[in-house]
């Protein structure tokens, strides 16, 4: 299984784009690549998955270089209901969670 | 369409009893995973059920058991409780085991809140 590696924590300003680092070295040829965000006692939320390049939708981007041993979850403009916990996933079943990035956003 | 659901939402035990939870993974999903999560840590991994079979562990001691019913829904076990194991206990349901139409895409329910006093 992939290890990844976050930023414990990150601060922003409403407005602002914030991009979230993951780390995944041990990525392997088959491994997908999956981010949730977690408000406090709710369980996890899906945000966005990918395989490679870049990948959009209505509430992130995730950009993955070519050797795929990171990725890079964009929020554009945060909101104050963007503060929440980020997890980001590799792996293709037994899907284990790190322990995420604490994103505070402020007015 | 309903989603992930657990109960019972909160629970208060007492050390040494023991406790059964339930999920019911959203209709058409096959795969019910259970995760322990902590205050302050992300969720750690317990079980992985698909088509009724155990097909992957994490690293939690004998006392913690699952099982999963030929409906797909499942429950988690848990004897001689510890204090330790106070936890919000998440349940969530994938189409899939494996990556063979792309990851294991999951969906969490809101979770089992236990108490052990």
């Amino acid at each position: 299984l992939a290890k990844t590696t976050q930023p414990i924590s990150m601060d922003s300003y409403e407005g602002q784009e914030v991009n979230i680092t993951c780390s995944h070295n041990n990525i392997a040829t088959n491994d997908y690549i999956t981010w949730y965000q977690q408000f406090p006692s709710q369980g996890p939320r899906f945000i966005i998955q990918g395989y490679k390049t870049k990948v959009t939708n209505e509430v992130a981007s995730l950009f993955i270089p070519a050797d795929r041993k990171s990725s890079t979850l964009s929020l554009p403009r945060v909101s104050l209901s963007d503060t929440a916990v980020y997890y980001c996933l590799v792996g293709v079943r037994d899907m284990r969670f790190g322990a995420g990035t604490r994103l505070t956003v402020k007015p | 369409d309903a989603g992930v659901t657990q109960s019972p939402t909160h629970l208060i035990k007492t050390r040494g009893q023991q406790v059964t939870l339930r999920c019911s993974p959203i209709s058409g999903h096959k795969s019910v995973s259970w995760y322990q999560q902590v205050l302050g840590q992300g969720p750690q991994f317990i079980f992985q059920y698909y088509e009724k079979e155990e097909r992957g562990r994490g690293n939690f001691p004998d006392r913690f058991s699952a099982r999963q019913f030929p409906n797909y829904s499942s429950e988690l076990n848990v004897n001689a409780l510890l204090l330790g194991d106070s936890a919000l206990y998440l349940c969530a349901s994938s189409v899939a085991r494996d990556g063979s139409s792309g990851a294991n895409v999951l969906t969490f329910g809101a979770g089992s809140r236990l108490t052990v006093l």
